[in-house]
């Protein structure tokens, strides 16, 4: 079965520095999302990416996604503790009908 | 908009014993989500509903667990009788498009299952 990975499984960085998440897909993906989940909270939908090499902006975060579409990332630029939680790709296969595979995600420590 | 409410939010029990999570999602959303997040790890769909029939339900474990969504609204899942490694957080989830290539979600706040 498909099988959604990302790297890395935690990092902690001061307040200011920049960090980045990868996601890695076992197939060809129709499309990714990205959802973040603060601590003791639920998942949130960030964004969704469907074209291959598309980019997208939401202030301070950057998503990309692939030209194979089988991998994407997510960039943040210097950070804030308010992004402090896990960040979950979830991919959609692109052969026939499929439902939704989350990564097992990133957990992002910022300290002031 | 209301989002999706679910309950309990928290259920202890030992192994053996049945219990049983409720969902109610966004109004109007037509497809429901069933996950399983253990902890550390991402959200793992256990059962996606559309309307009230199944669409989805590769990943649930059927010899315990079991699903329904009466009248296309309201959902329950079950475990029945509960093992130590299904000790996890349950997350209902809806979404209004029923197009499986655009389905961003929408979760609710999550029920956290300990089996003792």
């Amino acid at each position: 079965g498909q099988q959604v990975m990302q790297i890395p499984q935690y990092q902690h960085v001061q307040e200011g520095e920049d960090f980045t998440t990868y996601c890695n897909s076992s197939t060809t993906l129709s499309n990714i999302q990205w959802y973040k989940q603060r601590p003791g909270g639920h998942p949130v939908f960030l964004i969704q990416l469907v074209k291959s090499g598309e980019v997208k902006k939401q202030k301070r975060l950057t998503f990309q996604f692939g030209e194979a579409k089988k991998n994407s990332s997510l960039h943040i630029t210097a950070t804030q503790t308010t992004d402090v939680g896990t960040y979950f790709c979830a991919g959609l296969e692109e052969s026939g009908y499929s439902t939704l595979t989350f990564g097992k995600g990133t957990m992002l420590l910022v300290s002031p | 908009e209301a989002g999706v409410a679910q309950s309990p939010r928290y259920k202890i029990i030992e192994k053996r014993q049945s219990v049983a999570f409720w969902c109610n999602p966004i109004s109007g959303h037509a497809t429901l989500y069933w996950y399983q997040q253990i902890l550390g790890q991402g959200p793992k769909l256990l059962i996606q509903f559309q309307n009230n029939g199944v669409v989805d339900d590769s990943q649930l474990p059927k010899d315990r667990f079991s699903a329904e969504r009466l009248k296309g609204v309201d959902s329950t899942l079950k475990i029945q009788p509960a093992k130590l490694e299904d000790s996890a957080v349950y997350l209902c989830a809806s979404s209004g498009r029923a197009d499986p290539s655009w389905n961003e979600q929408f979760f609710g706040p999550g029920t956290r299952l300990t089996v003792l």
